[in-house]
């Protein structure tokens, strides 16, 4: 069964330190992943993309990863920052019309 | 240019009641989907469209119907809303299919 699982469920940091989000799938065939940022009451917006064959993408201070032959993708959350207070999730494409999404991880940065 | 848009923005129905959720968009997205989204549960696809006139069933179909009668548009309508239905609605839009989908700013629907 084609599943996105992420952990943690919720994760609360102080502004200004990182943090790592995990994701794990089991869908077949694999096109992309894709990992989005979801605040409040918004629409989830994309972060990055990755392709079977790309280890690491960064866009500012988020980094993902991934992991093809694990099945594991991770973001990596640099110097957070009050505005990164967001849900995160992970997104995994087949290629065809099936995309498979994560439930998210609540992430709360405090002052 | 506006993005993908969703009307409205909140809904309250009694159950039995219909109505019609609007998605438009100015971005030249040839595939349209509407998603809900229910707390501790991913996305969930309940009909998509990959071009003016033409729509399919998604993963949750039962109980919703969709139209895309002009390319910018694509409606979704609950015909007889039951309280199972309360839920936050999104619409999304791409180009193509190796594009990032868009999405709208969702519609929060309460069926009492």
């Amino acid at each position: 069964k084609n599943q996105v699982e992420q952990s943690p469920q919720s994760l609360i940091i102080l502004e200004g330190k990182n943090c790592t989000l995990q994701c794990n799938y089991t869908v077949s065939p694999f096109s992309n992943l894709r990992w989005y940022k979801q605040d409040t009451g918004r629409g989830p917006v994309s972060l990055t993309i990755m392709t079977f064959s790309e280890n690491t993408k960064s866009n500012g201070r988020y980094t993902a990863t991934l992991d093809a032959d694990t099945k594991q993708s991770s973001l990596h959350i640099t110097a957070s920052q009050l505005s990164d207070s967001a849900s995160y999730i992970c997104v995994v494409n087949t290629g065809g019309f099936k995309t498979i999404f994560g439930a998210g991880t609540r992430l709360f940065v405090k002052a | 240019n506006a993005g993908v848009t969703q009307t409205p923005k909140f809904r309250v129905l009694k159950t039995g009641q219909s109505m019609t959720l609007l998605c438009a968009q100015d971005m030249n997205h040839e595939y349209m989907y509407w998603y809900r989204q229910d707390p501790g549960m991913g996305l969930r696809l309940i009909h998509y469209s990959v071009g003016e006139g033409t729509t399919a069933k998604g993963e949750v179909p039962d109980g919703y119907n969709v139209s895309r009668l002009k390319k910018q548009n694509f409606l979704l309508g609950l015909e007889s809303a039951a309280p199972s239905q309360t839920s936050v609605y999104f619409c999304a839009g791409r180009v193509d299919r190796t594009d990032t989908q868009y999405f709208g700013p969702g519609t929060r629907l309460t069926v009492l």
